[in-house]
This record gives C-alpha cells, sequence and structure tokens, in this order.
C-alpha cells in the first residue's frame, strides 16, 4: 500500500444524501488533515486530528463531520450537502508534535472529487 | 489577517530557467513548503525553508527572507512535465495549520 490513499475517488450526491469519505495511511504518522480544494482558490483546512484528538476546526459547517477512529484512518461524513460544497477534498497525514522538528512534511492522498447535485 | 500571494499564471520555454515568487503575512511563522500538484492529483512535496537562504535540490531551489516575507521557487532545465501548480503554503508555529496560496500554474512550452 502506498502512502496515503482515500475511497472513494469520485462521487456524485444529492442534497438530500448522506455519504462518507475514507482516508487511511500507511506511513505510520500521528496526525490526519482534511482540506478542501476548489477551483482557483487555496486548500482550505477543515481539520485536524493529533493522537486521534481533534486539534483543528476551521468554522467548517456541521454538515462535515469528521471522525478518527485511529492513528490510520480518518472519515468525512457529509449530509444534506449544497452544490458550493463542490470540490476536491483532500485528505493528508504527517508525523507532528511537540518537539519535532517543524520540517515534517504532509503527504496528500489523491483526493475525492464530490460532486453536490 | 493571513494571506500568502503569488502569480496566478506562468509559461517558459523546455530548457529554461522560471522564477515562482512568494510573498505572506501572516500570524506566526515556522517555515514555508513549496508543493508541486498536477492536474487532477495531490500536491506532492518539493522543498522547505525556516531559515533565510537557498535550498538547492536538483534541479529545483527554493529561496526564504524571513524579514521581507519573501520566498520564490526555482526551476532549472525546464521540461515538459513541470507543468503543473506550484503551491506556496506557511506553517503555524503551532506546526499543525498550514495557509496555502492559491498556487502558480506554470505551462512549460516547447
Amino acid at each position: 500500500e502506498t502512502g496515503v490513499t482515500q475511497t472513494p475517488r469520485h462521487l456524485v450526491m444529492g442534497m438530500t444524501n448522506k455519504k462518507s469519505l475514507k482516508c487511511e495511511q500507511h506511513l505510520g504518522h500521528n496526525a490526519m488533515y482534511w482540506y478542501k480544494q476548489s477551483a482557483k482558490k487555496p486548500l482550505e483546512l477543515m481539520f485536524v486530528y493529533s493522537l486521534e484528538e481533534r486539534v483543528e476546526n476551521n468554522s467548517v459547517p456541521s454538515r462535515f463531520s469528521p471522525e478518527c477512529p485511529n492513528s490510520s484512518h480518518l472519515f468525512l461524513h457529509l449530509h444534506t450537502l449544497q452544490p458550493e460544497d463542490s470540490a476536491l477534498y483532500l485528505c493528508a497525514s504527517s508525523q507532528d508534535g511537540p518537539g519535532l522538528a517543524a520540517q515534517e512534511t504532509q503527504y496528500f492522498g489523491p483526493g475525492t472529487r464530490l460532486l453536490v447535485l | 489577517g493571513q494571506n500568502i500571494d503569488q502569480p496566478t499564471e506562468m509559461t517558459a520555454t523546455e530548457g529554461a530557467i522560471v522564477q515562482i515568487n512568494c510573498t505572506y503575512q501572516t500570524s506566526g511563522f515556522n517555515g514555508l513548503f513549496w508543493y508541486q500538484q498536477h492536474a487532477g492529483e495531490a500536491p506532492t512535496f518539493l522543498s522547505y525553508n525556516v531559515l533565510d537562504g537557498l535550498e538547492e535540490k536538483g534541479r529545483f531551489s527554493s529561496f526564504l527572507s524571513r524579514s521581507k516575507g519573501y520566498s520564490y521557487l526555482l526551476l532549472k532545465e525546464l521540461q515538459m512535465k513541470d507543468s503543473a501548480s506550484y503551491l506556496c503554503a506557511v506553517r503555524s508555529p503551532s506546526g499543525f495549520k498550514t495557509i496555502f496560496g492559491a498556487g502558480t500554474r506554470l505551462f512549460v512550452k516547447a
């Protein structure tokens, strides 16, 4: 298994559907991230988990609900989304923590391209 | 506020050298990253600078001036496969939060 994997790669859903995005990292990292990438906009950090605890929550609407059951898996549960939520959702992982070298980079998964109709 | 600026698009010729600039204004600084992102793919790590100066890695070099809030990515001997978006990102002191610029789309022409 390579690096960071995400499923599904593509998802089309209606505004009343409930779906979940899955991310798995095989790098032994202790921090995982969800980002949203819309066309021609910067990557937007949504959530950060470190050692399975949420450490960042960037004013994300409650229709996005993250879950981190262990340090290797991260989910993003979606419900009653809006068309403007259509974007590429990227998961990343890194080895982070107090006292560690700050150059520990984030490794990204291939993303889930989401279309909300 | 937090702001990272980089040019939207650049075009360069195969074999040439191109410099992609990035200026930042952030509340706190703990390093600057450059990522490469091909269309439809995930960003991949290129370089990291936390001290002033130039870091060289093969055909790619990255420069940082913390006092000026400025960095650049230098790509030498351009190849067609270098056509991609290049993302500048600043890491916060907490270590977990990284602010990304909107990216510079580089087109390499023959």
